[in-house]
Parts: C-alpha cells; structure tokens; sequence
C-alpha cells in the first residue's frame, strides 16, 4: 500500500511568493491533518480535516496560509505571501479517524529566502 | 487540556546498552497513548500504541513502553539499542476535544548512539 504521499519534496522560493504544497492520504482514511516542524516549536498542527471537512483551523498562523480538501484523495496547503519565518518542514498525516494512529508523508522542507 | 511532556532533549547511549525514554501525560480521562519514530528526512513512523488493557504494550523494532495510570507515565524502553535506532522520538495522547480527535505530541527527544 501506498502511503501518505507529498509534493514537492523540497521547495526553495523568495519572499512574497506563493507557495502551494500538496497532498495525497492513505486511500480510505477520512482524517487529514497539516503539521508544520520547526527546531523552535516542535511539531504544530495547522489544520485537521475530517470526511474532506476542516474541523479545527486554530492553529493556522495567520491569514496567509489557507488550506483546502476539495476530495477524499488530495488536499493543498497554501502560503500567500510567503515570509522566511515559514521555512519550516510541512508534514502531511492521515488516519482512519476517531482513535486510530496517524500515518506521516515525509514531508516537504521549504525554505523562504 | 491534554499535554504531554518528554523532559529529555538528548539522550545518549552506547550500542548494546539498554534504553528507556521518558513520556509524562495529562488527560482528564483514559488516555489514547503513542510513541513514534523520525529518522532524518523522513516522516513520523508509529512505534506502539496503547488503548487499553494490558499496560505493557510491544510495538515494532523490539520496541515496549508501559502505562501507568499512578504517574501518568508511558516510558518506551528497549533491552539492546542498536546503532540504526538513532533518531527522534515522540510521545503523543490522544484524546477527545470538542467531539473532535486530536493528538498531541511531546516535543521529542533525540537518541545518540555511540558504536
């Protein structure tokens, strides 16, 4: 089985681009989340989708970022503009939902510069 | 709120030796418990998960960590840590919040090994 798979694996853009990055899940997990990784706060999770619906969006930064599930199979993350204190590594984790364990994608490690 | 806690950034030890990883929780109910594993450039991989039941649970990689209710522990331990076990590890809870599922991580500690 294919696991959680995303794109693009590395991403190095300047300040005030756009920055799109993408996901597959596990083919019949109905819970998405977006984690975002940084040496300063540790794993942070941004947005937790359920059956394709965003459930808690607490932890998106700011108005910058937006993420959406448009269907059960993909979801994007989106950074508009983006900062250099983005730079982070973005990790994608789905699970079959309630109590079940996550499976991470391994990731995406952006750099703003 | 859940939280929990791994009070060691770095731990280090020698090939061959045994290892115990620290995992301190706050739940209000019966906690869902899980350790994960990231080796570099790579995803989180689950170790081992506890639900409920026998509170010593054996997870992949030789890999066991016991709940106790009494200290609100999960420590992950392994009898003879082998040089490929270098890598970060994460203690997570899980719980209900809002009729929602969310885990929450620890921060992770990193284990050295020396050859």
């Amino acid at each position: 089985d294919a696991g959680v798979i995303q794109s693009p694996r590395h991403e190095v853009t300047e300040m005030g681009q756009e920055v799109t990055l993408r996901c597959k899940p596990i083919s019949g997990h109905n819970s998405l989340f977006w984690y975002r990784q940084t040496m300063m706060r540790g794993l942070e999770l941004l947005i937790y989708f359920n059956n394709n619906v965003p459930i808690d969006d607490s932890g998106m930064p700011e108005d910058r970022f937006s993420a959406k599930m448009p269907n059960a199979s993909f979801s994007t993350l989106k950074i508009q503009p983006s900062e250099p204190r983005d730079s982070a590594v973005y990790f994608c984790a789905s699970s079959l939902g309630g109590d079940q364990p996550q499976h991470f994608g391994d990731g995406t490690r952006l750099s703003i510069l | 709120a859940q939280s929990v806690t791994q009070p060691d950034i770095h731990i280090t030890v020698s090939e061959g030796a045994s290892l115990e990883l620290r995992c301190n929780y706050s739940y209000g109910a019966t906690p869902y418990l899980f350790w994960y594993v990231q080796s570099p450039g790579q995803g989180l991989q689950l170790l081992l998960k506890y639900f409920s039941g026998d509170t010593l649970v054996q997870g992949i990689k030789g890999f066991e960590a016991e709940f106790k209710r009494s200290q609100s522990s999960f420590n992950l331990r392994k009898p003879s840590v082998h040089w490929s076990d270098a890598a970060e590890y994460f203690c997570a809870v899980g719980g209900t919040s809002g009729g929602s599922y969310i885990p929450t991580f620890g921060r992770g500690t990193s284990l050295i090994v020396h050859p």
